[in-house]
């Protein structure tokens, strides 16, 4: 099926720096949706977006919906230990309820 | 709010048997949910989506007769693995939708000997 490219496959980053992931799609999406996994775990809904042009923040996590509706981007500032876990995106198309998921950013910080 | 289990969390089977994973929404109802497998390091692959009262839709490539997905109310969904081989071994996670979210369930390791 189809997936969303997703970039960078991983991060190894200091504690305090920030970080910037995107995911781009070769078909226009209705939703992006951005989750954290850690192991052993189910992914957790960090953002999610519904228009293009979007910008939304949830703490130190800022998303964004891209114009073309095809492409998001999450940044996450000042990172701490616990940020570490793989970042996924996801996206539906149409009036679809189904998502179609990035291949994830592994996301390490080291204190 | 939007909360998610799956159980068991951890199973490990023989080859053969038959295993049901359930998956529930605590605290909404979901008229719609969907199963995923997760292979180690890799991404989340939709297997089906499980609507309340009405068969499930399977993905192209997943055998409906080997996975067995039940919708019985608004709050369950279960996915019974029949006769399970050991490349069934894999971590399969549940979610349920809201509008356009969909919120996960933590997932069930399935060990297949």
């Amino acid at each position: 099926g189809q997936q969303l490219n997703q970039s960078p496959q991983s991060m190894f980053i200091q504690e305090g720096e920030d970080v910037s992931m995107n995911c781009t799609s070769s078909s226009i999406f209705n939703t992006w949706l951005w989750y954290k996994q850690e192991p052993g775990e189910g992914p957790v809904l960090l953002i999610a977006l519904y228009k293009a042009g979007e910008l939304t923040s949830n703490g130190r996590l800022t998303a964004q919906f891209g114009i073309t509706r095809k492409d998001s981007f999450l940044n996450i500032s000042a990172s701490i230990p616990s940020d570490v876990g793989i970042y996924f995106c996801a996206g539906s198309e149409g009036g679809s309820e189904k998502l179609v998921f990035g291949k994830g950013t592994k996301l390490t910080v080291n204190p | 709010g939007a909360v998610v289990s799956q159980h068991p969390s951890r199973v490990i089977c023989k080859s053969g048997t038959s295993v049901k994973i359930e998956c529930r929404s605590l605290d909404f109802q979901a008229t719609t949910m969907f199963w995923y497998r997760q292979f180690p390091k890799q991404s989340l692959m939709l297997m089906a989506t499980s609507n309340e009262g009405s068969k499930a839709t399977y993905e192209q490539g997943v055998e409906k007769d080997k996975f067995l997905i039940n919708h019985a109310s608004l709050t369950l969904s279960t996915l019974t693995v029949t006769s399970a081989h050991p490349e069934d071994s894999s971590f399969y996670i549940c979610s349920a939708s809201i509008v356009n979210e969909q919120f996960f369930g933590p997932g069930t390791r399935l060990t297949v000997l």
